[in-house]
Order: C-alpha cells, then sequence, then structure tokens
C-alpha cells in the first residue's frame, strides 16, 4: 500500500520567507508527527496530532512554526519568517495508536528545506 | 548532555566482518527501544525492536540493558547492503498519551569490498 507522502520533496526560499510543507499519512493511521533533522543529526521531534487536533506541540522551537490537521489525515507545517538556521530535512510520520503497546512510525521521505 | 549518545563514526568494516554499535540514553524513565536504519538522503526505517532478554533477527542482534541505560547492536557477517546509518532511539510515553522517539546522532557504517 501506500506510504507517507510528503511535498514538496526540496524547498529553497530566502530569509524572511514563508513556507508550508505538506503530509499525507497512511490511509487509517490517526497518529501524525513532525521531525527535524539538521546535517548530522537524528530526527527531532516537533509535533504529535492524534486526529484533528496538536496534542504534544511540545518540540516546535518557536512560534514561528505551527501545524495543522484539519481534517485528520493530511497535515500542514508551516514556517513564517523563515531564518537560515531553519535549514533541515522536516519528516512527517504516521502511525496506528494504541494504548499499550508501541505502535510503530512510518516515516515519509522528508523535504528538503533550505533557506538562504 | 545529550539524551541518547551514539558514537558518530565513521566506522569502515570489511565485507564478511562483524561490527558493533553501542549507545546511552539518560532518561530512566525509557520505555522501549529500537534501532533504525537510514540510508543517504532517505528516511529512517525500523530495523529493530530492543529487548532487556536479547532479540536477534537474522545477522542483526540487539541488547538493553537497563540498569545501565545502555543499548547495542551487534551485525555479523556484514554485508555490502549494510552500508548506512544506524539511528539509536528510546521512547517515552509522553503526558500526552503519544510516543515520543527520541533519536541519537546515528552511526555511520561503511561496508568495504
Amino acid at each position: 500500500g501506500a506510504g507517507v507522502s510528503q511535498t514538496p520533496s526540496n524547498k529553497v526560499t530566502e530569509k524572511g520567507k514563508y513556507v508550508e510543507l505538506r503530509c499525507d499519512p497512511i490511509s487509517g493511521h490517526t497518529a501524525l508527527y513532525w521531525y527535524r533533522q539538521s546535517l548530522g543529526q537524528g530526527p527531532e521531534f516537533l509535533i504529535y496530532f492524534q486526529g484533528t487536533g496538536a496534542a504534544d506541540d511540545s518540540g516546535l522551537p518557536n512560534d514561528r512554526f505551527f501545524a495543522v490537521r484539519p481534517e485528520g489525515s493530511v497535515s500542514t507545517l508551516k514556517i513564517q519568517r523563515t531564518e537560515r538556521g531553519d535549514s533541515a530535512v522536516y519528516l512527517c510520520a504516521s502511525s496506528l495508536n494504541g494504548p499499550v503497546t508501541y505502535n510503530e512510525q512510518f516515516f515519509g521521505p522528508g523535504t528538503r528545506l533550505t533557506v538562504l | 548532555r545529550k539524551e541518547v549518545e551514539q558514537d558518530p563514526g565513521p566506522f569502515n568494516v570489511p565485507e564478511g566482518a562483524t561490527v558493533a554499535f553501542n549507545c546511552t540514553y539518560s532518561n530512566s524513565a525509557s520505555q522501549s527501544f529500537f534501532w533504525y536504519r537510514q540510508d543517504c538522503r532517505k528516511e529512517p526505517k525500523l530495523l529493530m525492536s530492543v529487548y532487556s532478554s536479547g532479540n536477534e533477527d537474522g545477522r542483526f542482534t540487539a541488547q538493553l540493558n537497563r540498569a545501565s541505560q545502555y543499548i547495542s547492536l551487534l551485525i555479523r557477517d556484514s554485508k555490502l547492503s549494510d552500508s548506512a546509518t544506524y539511528l539509536c532511539v528510546v521512547n517515552v510515553r509522553s503526558n500526552f498519551g503519544n510516543e515520543k522517539l527520541t533519536f541519537g546522532t546515528g552511526t555511520r557504517l561503511t561496508i568495504i569490498p
């Protein structure tokens, strides 16, 4: 079946601009996560959605970052007034959600953001 | 101190050799543990979970020592296709109910023909 998809695959923007990154999770997965991976580092958690609500946004670095998931499926990560330090690969992951056991997170291919 | 620490490598190992990676974590409340594999410019993929009793999947063996907060991965009879970055990952179920994965920086492995 189809995996997690992300668009665009690459995004180049100028400092100060606004960008939107899109994630389409695996059908039926209620949990959706955004991560950021800088060069030479592992992915860092940004935000988690359960259905339509952002249940945990503790990883968002500042108020320039915002994410939505209005219908409980596709999610958009929005970055305002981009800075050069925002350059990274933004990864989306989705999973089924259960109360007890770990539910594997499946990652999308990522969006490589470059802020000039 | 980072929550999950790994030797970033690179490890350059001849084909057929055995290689071992180690990882330490700082959060004693961590509940589950994993090794993910990430190929160059690709997304991370789950390689295997790690259990206290130790677990094996073909040529791969993972071990967890909760007392020392230490995780290991052993690859036997390494293949060229094993070349990748191996990410040590710990999971804590947050107060919000979600699985919160914390990744190490990854250990880069290159298998040499």
